[in-house]
């Protein structure tokens, strides 16, 4: 079975920093991996996926993400970050041979001041 | 018009209540799921569908049942309503042969069970 963590619950960052937002994740067979946003009061967008090949994935809106297989990571990165980022995002997994349905880890809500 | 769509967007209603919580789309996609989310706990996947004569349980079953009436419709019931199924209710779809099982989601039904 599939277990996904993100490792923070809240991040809290000025306009213009950089973020990191970090998820784990453990598997006993190959996986597909996912990042979702969740804007306030809306559904879930895709925001990047790692299926396979480079181990460093761009998304929409100047995010990207690594995968590391040796530490069963995928964590969310963005060189500067706008206000209008503030929202919910959602790491998630699903077994690669299988295609069974996303796990989802519990989300980190990033909230971006002036 | 949205590919994935959902109804009612909100729904208030009783304990003991029956209520059905309905989902449609036009992306002509083959597997259909149901989550429910609630605030620190992510998604939880509740039912999937991987074409119309296949249903499976998910993570959070009990409850809560379900119909696949067509490949573009699949409907959630609550049987009998209790206030913890109160929550955010989101269906999505994936496309099988891709080899990516990416998820689209529709916009959400808030349920308030009182």
């Amino acid at each position: 079975a599939q277990s996904v963590t993100q490792l923070d619950s809240q991040v809290p960052v000025f306009e213009e920093a950089p973020v990191e937002l970090r998820c784990n994740y453990s598997s006993s067979v190959s996986v597909y991996l996912f990042w979702y946003v969740q804007y306030p009061n809306q559904g879930l967008q895709l925001l990047l996926k790692y299926l396979s090949g480079s181990t460093l994935v761009k998304g929409i809106n100047g995010f990207e993400a690594e995968f590391n297989k040796s530490q069963t990571s995928f964590h969310l990165r963005k060189p500067s970050v706008h206000i209008s980022d503030t929202a919910e995002y959602f790491c998630a997994v699903s077994d690669r041979k299988a295609g069974t349905a996303l796990i989802f880890g519990k989300g980190t809500t990033l909230s971006v001041s002036s | 018009d949205a590919d994935v769509t959902q109804t009612p967007r909100n729904r208030i209603t009783k304990t003991g209540k029956r209520i059905m919580l309905e989902c449609s789309q036009t992306k002509g996609h083959d597997r259909m799921y149901w989550y429910r989310q609630d605030p620190g706990l992510g998604l939880r996947l509740i039912y999937y569908s991987f074409d119309v004569k296949d249903i499976n349980k998910g993570e959070i079953s009990d409850g809560y049942s379900v119909s696949r009436q067509a490949q573009a419709k699949f409907s959630l019931s609550l049987e009998s309503a209790i206030p913890n199924q109160t929550a955010l209710y989101f269906c999505a779809t994936s496309e099988s042969g891709t080899g990516a099982y990416e998820q689209y989601f529709g916009p959400g039904t808030r349920l308030t069970v009182t």
